[in-house]
């Protein structure tokens, strides 16, 4: 059972190049999510699913798309990557009752040079 | 609109003494509220959470967290800290009553430094 996987772990990209990040679970949940860490702003959520098919912004959606074609994969997408979206991403999923917690990935680290 | 506030950017506490992490939150509806831990160059776990019933909850690793509605506070507990427990703290919150279904929002985070 490998929960929550981020692919890739690491990434350089130079500003104005695109990327997707992709985020697939194996627990069948319906709530999927993409937080950015930054030092000292916590955890800031980028946009949020509630099923296949649906997505919903989040505190800081701007400069991202995403996308729920399948239930078990949450796609995270940079159009035109700034040096502002050098950031830790994190990827969760939970059970659709909201009393249920959320699972995280590990994390991917992009830098935007 | 649902919000997480965590007061304190660094909790620092000798080895066996009272920790307390605080966080507060503001929600149009009841809350469901958890707390979670990062060690460094991790992912978040989850440590405990409160949906409702008893006020005092406990989860993982000896740490327990006390629900306060009228002050709207999820304040975190461990009786005596270990070293072992140097790490980021999170706390966050689902409204019960939203337009904002499922969201799930986090604090800024409190790192706790446990010194021998």
């Amino acid at each position: 059972n490998a929960g929550v996987t981020q692919t890739p772990k690491f990434r350089v990209l130079k500003t104005g190049q695109s990327m997707t990040l992709l985020c697939a679970q194996d627990m069948n949940h319906e709530y999927m999510y993409w937080y950015r860490q930054d030092p000292g702003m916590g955890l800031r959520l980028i946009h949020y699913s509630v099923g296949e098919g649906t997505t919903a912004k989040g505190e800081v959606p701007d400069g991202y798309n995403v996308s729920r074609l399948k239930k078990q994969n949450f796609l995270l997408g940079l159009e035109s990557a700034a040096p502002s979206q050098t950031s830790v991403y994190f990827c969760a999923s939970s059970l659709q009752e909201m009393n249920t917690e959320a699972f995280f990935g590990q994390g991917t680290r992009l830098t935007v040079v | 609109a649902q919000s997480v506030a965590q007061p304190e950017d660094q909790v620092n506490v000798a080895e066996g003494n009272p920790l307390t992490v605080k966080c507060t939150y503001s929600v149009s509806g009841n809350p469901y509220l958890f707390w979670y831990v990062q060690y460094p160059n991790r992912g978040l776990q989850f440590l405990l959470k409160y949906i409702t019933g008893d006020n005092l909850v406990k989860g993982s690793y000896g740490f327990e967290a006390e629900f306060n509605k009228s002050q709207t506070s999820f304040h975190l507990k461990k009786p005596s800290a270990l070293v072992s427990d140097s790490a980021l703290y999170f706390c966050a919150v689902r409204d019960r009553a939203t337009d904002s279904w499922g969201k799930l929002q986090f604090g800024a985070g409190t790192q706790v430094v446990v010194t021998p």
